[in-house]
């Protein structure tokens, strides 16, 4: 079993869609959680970055972990086609110069106009 | 916010030679940096993590005699391929954590193409 799974992809919905992804871990030290977006040929660019169990929310971004179940969620509301992109949820045990991130596969979504 | 600016963005070169892609950190200090591979259609993989004044650490399986890690300042690291072979063929990114509890940012990525 690998530590972190992401619910595989692709995905395709039409603008103005709320959409949803996924990742579960095996980990129980895994203390900080982060989406990264990534368009194609560019770097992961960080969404959201969590620590605590509970929601947070970001513009039309709201990120979702419930440790207990060890599963974390993007949501995604009023999809835009510029959403269009791969998605990585990544997590890691400590902070700043020890933070060793472990990545999910990612999702790559398209948002249809 | 952190920024993190890699370069070349792009580089193709003949089997056997050596590239070196630098990783700097912009607007902020980094004692530590990453260097990831990632294939097509795949995650990113840590390769090794650099360390400012020190040796890096490579991550089990890869050769630290093909991947020369140089971590010379507090906002510099470099990644040396050397003797590149078609398979070294690659998109190579590096990131470093913000400071303080920050998360990591990353660099926009080195495409390889080892012809």
């Amino acid at each position: 079993q690998k530590e972190v799974e992401q619910d595989p992809g692709p995905l395709s919905v039409p603008e103005g869609a709320i959409v949803s992804l996924n990742c579960t871990y095996s980990n129980s030290a895994f203390q900080y959680f982060m989406w990264y977006r990534q368009y194609s040929r560019k770097g992961p660019e960080l969404l959201m970055y969590t620590y605590s169990s509970g929601n947070k929310e970001d513009g039309r971004f709201t990120a979702q972990v419930d440790k207990s179940s060890k599963y974390i969620s993007l949501f995604i509301r009023d999809s835009q086609p510029s959403d269009s992109a791969t998605y990585l949820c990544a997590m890691s045990v400590n902070t700043g110069a020890n933070s060793k991130l472990t990545f999910g596969k990612g999702i790559t979504l398209s948002v249809r106009p | 916010g952190a920024v993190v600016s890699q370069h070349p963005s792009w580089v193709i070169c003949k089997s056997g030679t050596s590239v070196k892609i630098e990783c700097r950190s912009l607007d902020f200090q980094a004692t530590t940096m990453f260097w990831y591979r990632q294939f097509p259609k795949q995650s990113l993989m840590l390769m090794a993590t650099s360390n400012e004044g020190s040796k890096a650490t490579y991550e089990q399986g890869v050769e630290k005699d093909k991947f020369l890690i140089n971590h010379a300042s507090l906002t510099l690291s470099t990644l040396t391929v050397t003797s590149a072979h078609p398979e070294d063929s690659s998109f190579y990114i590096c990131s470093a954590p913000g400071g303080g509890n920050q998360p990591q940012h990353f660099g926009d990525g080195t495409r390889l193409s080892i012809l």
